[in-house]
């Protein structure tokens, strides 16, 4: 079985600032990783996702994210924030031999940026 | 290209009572997938679509939740009976064979 912790349920940070939002997960099986972000009044949208190769991956709206494997990690970060970048983001994993492409959600990290 | 639809937006309905949510796929995925969010808890996995069959619905909660895809088209999520813990936000995403999700807005379901 998956599971994922995201460890900060709220980040406030002032706009132009750098950002981390953190990310652990546990599984005994390999997996694929993932960032989404909800904006208000919608539905979740793809950051950036972790398949395989290089363990830095480049997003969207200036999104990165490193893939730590001995950590159990998968960090998003962002060297200087907007106002719209305030949202609520999900990292998730799915099991990749698992047929049916399932998603285990952390419980969601909310970044307010302030001016 | 339209994207995945759900109805209604927001539903408000007492203990006991039937509410069906339904969710349009993008045209063309095969697979559909529900979710569910409850209050301050994490997004949670429903069942899961591949076409009209059902691949795996592990993520159910119990028998009060009847999942259907008619002809592997649209698909309708009922509760019946209703109960205060079923609140939450339901999810709908699609995607095609090869992958690659795309959510829905969620319905807001509140049971009083």
């Amino acid at each position: 079985a998956q599971s994922v912790t995201q460890l900060d349920s709220q980040v406030p940070v002032f706009e132009e600032a750098p950002v981390e939002l953190r990310c652990n997960y546990s599984s005994s099986v390999s997996v694929y990783l993932f960032w989404y972000v909800q904006y208000p009044n919608q539905g979740l949208q793809l950051l950036l996702k972790y398949l395989s190769g290089s363990t830095l991956v480049k997003g969207i709206n200036g999104f990165e994210a490193e893939f730590n494997k001995s950590q159990t990690s998968f960090h998003l970060r962002k060297p200087s924030v907007h106002i719209s970048d305030t949202a609520e983001y999900f990292c998730a994993v799915s099991e990749i031999l698992r047929k049916t492409g399932k998603l285990i959600f952390g419980q969601g990290t909310t970044l307010q940026v302030k001016p | 290209e339209a994207g995945v639809t759900q109805f209604p937006s927001h539903s408000v309905i007492e203990k006991g009572q039937t509410v069906t949510l339904r969710c349009d796929p993008i045209s063309g995925h095969d697979n559909l997938y529900w979710y569910r969010r409850v209050m301050g808890k994490e997004i949670k996995f429903l069942l899961h679509f591949v076409k009209e069959s059902k691949q795996d619905e592990s993520g159910m909660p119990n028998n009060r939740f009847l999942a259907e895809r008619t002809g592997g088209t649209y698909s309708t999520l009922k509760v019946q009976p209703a109960e205060l813990e079923d609140s939450g936000v339901y999810f709908c995403a699609s995607s095609p064979l090869t992958g690659g999700y795309t959510f829905g807005s969620g319905t807001r379901l509140t049971v009083v």
